[in-house]
């Protein structure tokens, strides 16, 4: 059964740059679409992106990724086979990144879950 | 972006009461949505994938229908584990967006 634990910093200062590590346990990290999604206190989840890393040992076919466009940007989502592990970097953080971070697998639909890793924006 | 508007955002309900939800997209969708359940302090857990089919493990009382651009979510009689917010979600198109979520109580 495969399974997602994440692991964050908890407490981050505005304009930092934010990293959380999702480590996937049963599995294998490639060939799958693998996905950041937040949540803001009572408020409905919200996509970050995905990676899929083909495990192609050409760079240029190895990762695919997708982000939402409300991040603007800041958002960049990483491999580490030799962990199989993938990691969320966001950057110029301000107090609307406040949120439960959690890594899931897509398939189409999110259909395995991380607990989510709190995080809170402030000084 | 693809807007998902569920209603109600809340109602409250008793143990063996049937439940239905209701999601409107934006744009056509097909059949391209997803529910899900949340209870407080976990992660979303998948209860339909694709409009209507229920992922391994859900309880046969919870069901989608709908096609299109409106969807239906129901719980056909209501269990006090089936207390939590749901949520449908998108995935026709990037963006992936979830609706703004149904919250049941108790009554």
């Amino acid at each position: 059964q495969v399974k997602l634990q994440e692991s964050g910093p908890g407490l981050v200062k505005p304009w930092e740059t934010l990293s959380v590590t999702c480590t996937l346990s049963h599995g294998s990290i490639i060939n799958n679409y693998w996905s950041w999604i937040r949540q803001s206190p009572g408020k409905a989840p919200e996509w970050i992106g995905y990676i899929h890393d083909s495990g192609n040992t050409e760079v240029y076919y190895r990762q695919t990724t997708n982000y939402n466009p409300s991040l603007e940007g800041r958002a960049t989502i990483s491999v580490d086979r030799s962990k199989n592990q993938f990691s969320l970097r966001l950057t110029s953080l301000s107090g609307a990144d406040t949120a439960t971070y959690f890594c899931a697998r897509l398939v189409d639909a999110f259909d395995i879950w991380g607990h989510g890793t709190m995080v809170i924006v402030s000084s | 972006d693809i807007q998902m508007t569920q209603s109600p955002s809340s109602l409250s309900a008793s143990v063996g009461d049937r439940v239905t939800i209701t999601c409107q997209a934006t744009e056509d969708i097909p059949n391209s949505i997803n529910w899900y359940q949340q209870k407080s302090g976990k992660a979303p857990k998948l209860l339909i994938y694709e409009a209507s089919n229920l992922e391994t493990g859900v309880p046969s009382r919870f069901s989608g229908s709908g096609s299109g651009r409106v969807f239906t979510f129901a719980i056909s009689s209501l269990q006090p584990e089936d207390f939590a917010t749901y949520y449908c979600q998108q995935y026709l198109n990037f963006p992936l967006t979830f609706g703004g979520g149904t919250k049941v109580d108790i009554k």
